[in-house]
């Protein structure tokens, strides 16, 4: 199956720090990506949809100003969550979807962000 | 709106034993479903997938899970547990005909199998 990969699987930060957090499609093209967080013993909660070249698309609640998307190519998004604060701590999951077909999506390995 | 529903927390099962995961879902079109595994501290692995034609869908690691459109369900079956398959398992729903085309995910359901 495509794989996608996520850089990095772990960070600690500071409060008031930014991260970056990379998602890639390693062996398709991705015109669509999606970001998720997850709570301990939690589902997934669709963060934003990031489509290559456009503007990503929020769901309500999630601030767009907090968790910058840039879908620069069809195989890379990143996440910032710019000024984090420890209430952002979470495990965030990207996934991408093949084009056509049942559009499949596959899931990265996912990166545990804890701000201190 | 699209919805998901796993009644249970959480499935004991005896290594050796059947294991069956509930799921349900509610769409106003039809539904393309799937069941993802996680692992701690790791993204969600597919398992199996139903978009159309035999109901009864065969997938990874000897999984394989029923579509019952008349019950709005998808449940996910093991015929023979493995210690290996205690996880969380999530079921998931795609409307096909929804705008925005998003997958929406159940509560998840944690799979304990004890040896």
């Amino acid at each position: 199956g495509a794989v996608v990969s996520q850089h990095p699987s772990r960070v600690i930060c500071k409060s008031g720090t930014s991260v970056k957090i990379e998602c890639r499609s390693l062996d398709f093209q991705a015109t669509t990506m999606f970001w998720y967080r997850q709570f301990p013993k939690q589902s997934l909660m669709l963060m934003a949809t990031s489509n290559e070249g456009s503007k990503a698309t929020y769901e309500q609640g999630v601030e767009k100003d907090k968790f910058l998307i840039n879908h620069a190519s069809l195989t890379l998004s990143t996440l910032t969550v710019t000024s984090a604060h420890p209430e952002d701590s979470s495990f965030y999951i990207c996934s991408a979807r093949l084009s056509g077909g049942a559009q499949e999506q596959f899931f990265g390995p996912g990166t545990r962000l804890t701000v201190l | 709106a699209q919805s998901v529903a796993q009644p249970e927390d959480q499935v004991n099962v005896a290594e050796g034993n059947p294991l069956t995961v509930k799921c349900t879902y509610s769409v106003s079109g039809n539904p393309y479903l799937f069941w993802y595994v996680q692992y701690p501290n790791r993204g969600l692995q597919f398992l199996l997938k139903y978009i159309t034609g035999d109901n009864l869908v065969k997938g990874s690691y000897g999984f394989e899970a029923e579509f019952n459109k008349s019950q709005t369900s998808f449940h996910l079956k093991k015929p023979s547990a493995l210690v290996s398959d205690s996880a969380l398992y999530f079921c998931a729903v795609r409307d096909i005909g929804a705008a925005g085309n998003k997958l929406t995910f159940g509560g998840g359901t944690r799979v304990l199998v004890k040896p």
